[in-house]
């Protein structure tokens, strides 16, 4: 499947800290969703969008469907030390029973 | 529900060795995945399935097999090890058209 772009490739953020990353496309996707991937684990689903311009939260994150259908970003509010991991994003077209993934955000947090 | 399991979950082989990755999931999931996932890189589909007895491939086929005889069962077969195949393999499963796609803890592979 098309890869997405992912940014940024990694990141270190200081505990207690706001941070971001999006997730851009050329082509429009009909499902948004964002993993979280810790150290020898299997990655897990954050959160699902399924409709333009919607925001959703879990916790302290929120991730926000682009209007274009070209894009998604996702935040982590008041950054703790088990936000550690690879944060990926993945999009879905409509009628593909597929999924296209980005390279991944690499998460690194200073106590 | 024990989720979606894999073994083994470490394994070396030689080249021209051949194995077979196992995948269960017990949640009645008519779709199923394999992804590898190579260093600094993010998931690229293998082979998947849209229920038993039905398979396709994905973006990176070549030098795999699987089958799909039962909802629950989903191996991926190597012929012919390649040093090329070294990789983490995960496993996935949805009941969603494909989208929430639960993952396994993946099987490390080496070959040497």
């Amino acid at each position: 499947g098309q890869q997405l772009n992912q940014s940024p490739q990694s990141m270190f953020i200081q505990e207690g800290e706001d941070v971001s990353m999006n997730c851009t496309s050329s082509s429009i996707f009909n499902t948004w969703l964002w993993y979280k991937q810790d150290p020898g684990e299997g990655p897990v689903l954050l959160i699902a969008l399924y409709k333009a311009g919607e925001l959703t939260s879990n916790g302290r994150l929120t991730a926000q469907f682009g209007i274009t259908r070209k894009d998604s970003f996702l935040n982590i509010s008041a950054s703790i030390p088990s936000d550690v991991g690879i944060y990926f994003c993945a999009g879905q077209r409509r009628g593909d029973y597929k999924l296209s993934f980005g390279a991944g955000t690499t998460v690194t947090v200073r106590a | 529900n024990a989720g979606v399991t894999q073994t083994p979950k470490f394994r070396i082989l030689k080249i021209g060795q051949s194995m077979t990755l196992q995948c269960a999931q017990d949640m009645n999931h008519n779709y199923m995945y394999w992804y590898r996932q190579d260093p600094g890189m993010g998931l690229k589909l293998i082979y998947y399935s849209v229920g038993a007895g039905i398979t396709d491939k994905g973006e990176v086929p070549n030098g795999y097999n699987v089958s799909r005889s039962t909802t629950e069962d989903f191996p991926l077969r190597l012929e012919l090890a390649a040093p090329s195949q070294t990789s983490v393999y995960f496993c996935a499963s949805s009941n969603q058209g494909g989208n929430e796609q639960f993952f396994g803890p993946g099987t490390r592979l080496t070959v040497l």
